[in-house]
């Protein structure tokens, strides 16, 4: 799978969006991006994924590229309860594991 | 529904113990797996499963013992604990469709001090 390339972390305004970008300049065709996030002691949740067209759901927006090498997720209006680590992942739907780096740490200020 | 249930949530326990850590699912799914987390770390997969009767190694597998003999279940033996165990336990579960096996749903997670 490929890497992928997350700042360390990130600040954001309540009620402002957050757009988290995430670089995959190896991305293969069929791999398709992922975005979890863990907010804090808990377990991963799953936000979205997109493989090369722009997705959106009740939690976020996914913008990849044309080229696919990079993505940002976009959290529309950002609340304190958005303060969480997000990762990005790449990963083909053939394989058997994810991939879980390092990942953005957000913290959304009042 | 519960979804992921992990226990327990907290254990403490001494060097060269062994013990089992539960997962239990009500969704059905067929993949299962168990991942490590250090403190400032990501996720590292130990150990997964296809299916019933099915466990294959992750990326740190070494300590570690699994065994699938229902869907529902997925325990995590450690057989002689060891300090470098020391870490939170997350089991995650997924379906089989290739569309959607890796939108995991994540355990709430067991917190593990081998001291």
């Amino acid at each position: 799978d490929a890497k992928t390339t997350q700042p360390t972390s990130m600040d954001c305004a309540e009620g402002r969006a957050a757009n988290l970008p995430c670089n995959h300049s190896t991305i293969s065709g069929n791999e398709y991006v992922y975005w979890y996030r863990q907010i804090h002691s808990q377990g991963p949740q799953y936000i979205i994924h997109g493989l090369k067209n722009n997705e959106t759901n009740e939690m976020a927006s996914l913008i990849i590229t044309e080229d696919r090498k990079s993505s940002t997720l976009i959290l529309p209006h950002a609340t304190l309860r958005d303060t969480a680590v997000y990762y990005c992942i790449v990963s083909t739907n053939a394989g058997n594991m994810l991939t879980f780096g390092g990942g953005t740490r957000l913290m959304v200020k009042p | 529904n519960a979804g992921v249930t992990q226990t327990p949530k907290f254990q403490v326990l001494k060097t060269g113990q062994s013990m089992t850590l539960q997962c239990a699912q009500d969704m059905n799914h067929e993949y299962m797996s168990w991942y490590r987390q250090d403190p400032g770390m990501g996720l590292r997969l130990i150990h997964y499963s296809v299916g019933a009767g099915i466990t294959d190694q992750g990326e740190v597998p070494n300590g570690y013992n699994v065994s699938r003999s229902t869907t529902e279940d997925f325990p995590l033996r450690l057989l002689s604990a060891a300090p470098s165990q020391t870490s939170v336990y997350f089991c995650a579960t997924s379906t089989r469709d290739r569309a959607t096996k890796n939108i995991q749903y994540f355990g709430a997670g067991t917190r593990l001090s081998v001291l």
